[in-house]
């Protein structure tokens, strides 16, 4: 157990609708990032947040939002959806600010959209 | 565009065999790299995180090392066991917060 937490765990859903993933760091992390795994691709990087802010954009499409609280929780809301948004998501999170600290990862939030 | 590329994609061993996959990452703006073991169905678990070029890190039969001038890190399995069967990540960073991940080296060891 990692110690960091995603919900839901898997989501069915239609295009065009949004849908929230939701992801609760380790406690003490106040990093997060959010990856995405589509079918025989590796590990896209979304985003990430630091205490509350956004320190790093990735290819993450216009369509999808981030957010990190107060209480360092942090979701990710993709709307407009796609049949090529199914994927798994993973959120992690790590102790430093970026680069040289171990990410700990959520077991994943898996959505399909039909 | 940082690129980070793996070879293999893919690799069968026999049970006792040793064996090793590369990571090739710019060799530029070097911050970290890191190794991670992703078994099926579960999430990626960190293995190694090494900052200095010359870097060599050991964990039971695993080990790295680090190459940032010429942008490579070798990842080894000694003995390779049937529990050793995952997909091998490895991530660069470059300061700027984004952990860039390359696609894996899949590891099934044969028993």
């Amino acid at each position: 157990d990692s110690g960091v937490t995603q919900t839901p765990k898997h989501l069915i859903t239609a295009t065009g609708q949004r849908v929230t993933l939701r992801c609760s760091p380790r406690s003490g992390d106040l990093s997060v990032y959010w990856y995405q795994q589509s079918l025989d691709q590796g590990l896209q990087f979304l985003i990430q947040y630091y205490n509350g802010e956004e320190r790093a954009k990735g290819n993450i499409l216009e369509r999808f939002s981030a957010q990190q609280f107060p209480d360092l929780h942090s979701e990710l809301n993709l709307s407009s959806l796609e049949l090529g948004d199914s994927a798994l998501y993973f959120c992690a999170s790590s102790v430093s600010p970026g680069g040289t600290g171990e990410l700990f990862f959520g077991e994943g939030s898996r959505l399909t959209v039909l | 565009i940082l690129n980070v590329e793996q070879s293999p994609q893919s690799l069968h061993v026999q049970e006792g065999d040793s064996t090793n996959f590369t990571c090739s990452f710019p060799s530029s703006n070097f911050y970290a790299l890191h190794w991670y073991r992703w078994e099926t169905a579960k999430s990626p678990e960190a293995l190694f995180v090494m900052t200095l070029n010359g870097d060599e890190k050991k964990k039971g039969r695993i080990s790295a090392t680090l190459n940032t001038k010429e942008g490579y890190s070798y990842l080894y399995i000694k003995g390779s066991q049937p529990e050793d069967s995952a997909t091998y990540l490895c991530a660069f960073t470059s300061g700027t917060y984004k952990y860039i991940f390359g696609t894996g080296t899949r590891l099934k060891v044969l028993a």
